[in-house]
């Protein structure tokens, strides 16, 4: 089983900044086949990115994946009210499907 | 608009079974894998299990197999997840996610806004 470890585990930051988000995997994910969630609490997780780095439809340019191998990153390059969530990343490259533990972006 | 909606949950004595429903809208199920993937009161998501779009193909997370089977009817736009010989350890947000990919190299392009269970005494 491939485990995903994200860092840091909170990040307090404030509106208009930028934020890098880490995910480590155990071994190396094939095909960078990586997802980023975002989660609020009471409503649905959003898929915001796929294959490491393609943006979901409907997801702003703000969000960006990157990473291959075992490193991978999401970056929100101007953070907007809207985004303090729970970020989340997956792997789909190997069974059975894992997440991370979660990166919470909170308002400082 | 895609629209998938968790019902069933509740509490449940440990040793129980309770089974969890998903009605899903908005696109051509039986185009599609689904999901449940769960989430303890505190913890991150854990994905439970997933079927293939006709059934054909099911796979189980160690931590519910032999206890939880999947089933979905394609005529009804519908996931089910039946859980038997439940646990405390089984309390959480249970989640229908429509999953995007190859047979099993999936990701989870919609999900529903969850169901709760909990098992207590």
């Amino acid at each position: 089983e491939i485990v995903l470890t994200q860092s840091p585990g909170t990040l307090s930051l404030s509106p208009g900044e930028r934020t890098t988000l880490s995910c480590r995997a155990s071994q190396s994910v094939s095909s960078s086949y990586v997802a980023w969630y975002q989660h609020k609490p009471g409503q649905a997780p959003r898929l915001l990115i796929y294959d490491a780095s393609n943006r979901a439809t409907g997801i702003p340019d703000r969000f960006s994946g990157s990473g291959s191998g075992t490193d991978f990153t999401l970056t929100i390059s101007r953070l907007e009210p809207e985004d303090f969530a729970v970020y989340y990343c997956q792997q789909y490259g190997s069974s059975p499907l894992t997440f991370g533990g979660g990166t919470k972006v909170e308002i400082k | 608009e895609v629209q998938l909606v968790e019902s069933g949950g509740g509490l449940v004595q440990p040793g129980r079974s309770l089974r969890l429903s998903c009605a899903a809208s908005g696109f051509t199920f039986d185009d599609y894998a689904m999901h449940w993937v769960r989430q303890a009161p505190g913890k991150g998501l854990e994905w439970v299990s997933g079927i293939s779009w006709n059934g054909g193909n099911i796979g189980y997370a160690d931590s519910v197999k032999g206890r939880f089977t999947i089933s979905r009817d394609n005529a009804k736009n519908s996931l089910y997840l039946q859980m038997f010989s439940l646990t405390a350890e089984d309390t959480a947000f249970y989640f229908c996610a429509k999953g995007r990919g190859d047979f099993w190299k999936y990701y989870f392009d919609y999900w529903g806004q969850g169901t709760l269970v909990t098992v207590s005494s």
